[in-house]
């Protein structure tokens, strides 16, 4: 089963706009990544922010993290066209070495 | 860095088929993992290994499945008497234990699997 679920599904939006994607989570976690999916490059990571973060920045990247309402939102400032992709949360829980995908926000940015 | 690799690319096999798919991971790197997708879906976690040791097995690993990575390096994952359900890509990736984030995991492009 998948613990992260994105929201919303499917986002288009024009270049330079913002996007934000959230994903919500269902059991303790030690912390939660952003990867980034597209035909031409695979699955890459993104950004990890830990459990007692709150708030962290990577270029035109912004996540925030809520423990008490598990969930956690990126930001994508001034999209480009090349941001074109499907973006996953991934949490790890407490306990074991699994790592558990969302289903994902798949974004259009049109130039 | 020159990447995880997987192979195959691609796989058709007929159903009942057993198949065999290769993941070479970063060197160095002592974390191993498999995953699966389906399409419109997020990977689906299947097993871990640290160095040599299989640590994780998810209960979506049926009996048909099995991984190994015998030295610590390369990794395979075998599916016997394969069904159509299994169609799918199979991603494999890696990470290293005592470099930071540590949990920041690098993926092949994976091996994507049809079964007729």
């Amino acid at each position: 089963s998948q613990q992260g679920e994105e929201d919303p599904q499917a986002l288009s939006i024009q270049e330079g706009e913002n996007a934000t994607m959230n994903c919500s989570y269902k059991t303790s976690i030690n912390n939660l990544q952003w990867y980034r999916q597209n035909s031409g490059r695979g699955l890459v990571h993104l950004i990890l922010i830990r459990s007692n973060e709150r708030e962290k920045h990577s270029g035109r990247l912004r996540v925030t993290l809520d423990t008490s309402k598990k969930s956690s939102s990126l930001l994508i400032t001034a999209s480009r066209a090349a941001d074109t992709a499907s973006y996953f949360c991934a949490t790890d829980g407490t306990g074991g070495f699994k790592t558990i995908f969302g289903a994902g926000t798949r974004l259009f940015v049109k130039a | 860095d020159t990447g995880v690799s997987q192979d195959p690319r691609h796989k058709i096999t007929k159903r009942g088929q057993n198949v065999t798919f290769r993941c070479d991971p970063i060197s160095e790197h002592n974390r191993l993992y498999w995953y699966r997708q389906t399409l419109g879906q997020g990977p689906e976690f299947l097993t871990y290994f640290q160095n040599e040791a299989q640590l994780e097995k998810s209960r979506l690993l049926s009996d048909r499945f099995s991984a190994e990575r015998p030295k610590g390096s390369f990794s395979t994952l075998e599916i016997q008497r394969t069904e159509q359900g299994d169609s799918a890509m199979y991603l494999c990736a890696s990470s290293h234990r005592d470099r930071e984030p540590y949990e920041t995991q690098y993926f092949g492009p994976g091996t994507r699997l049809l079964v007729l």
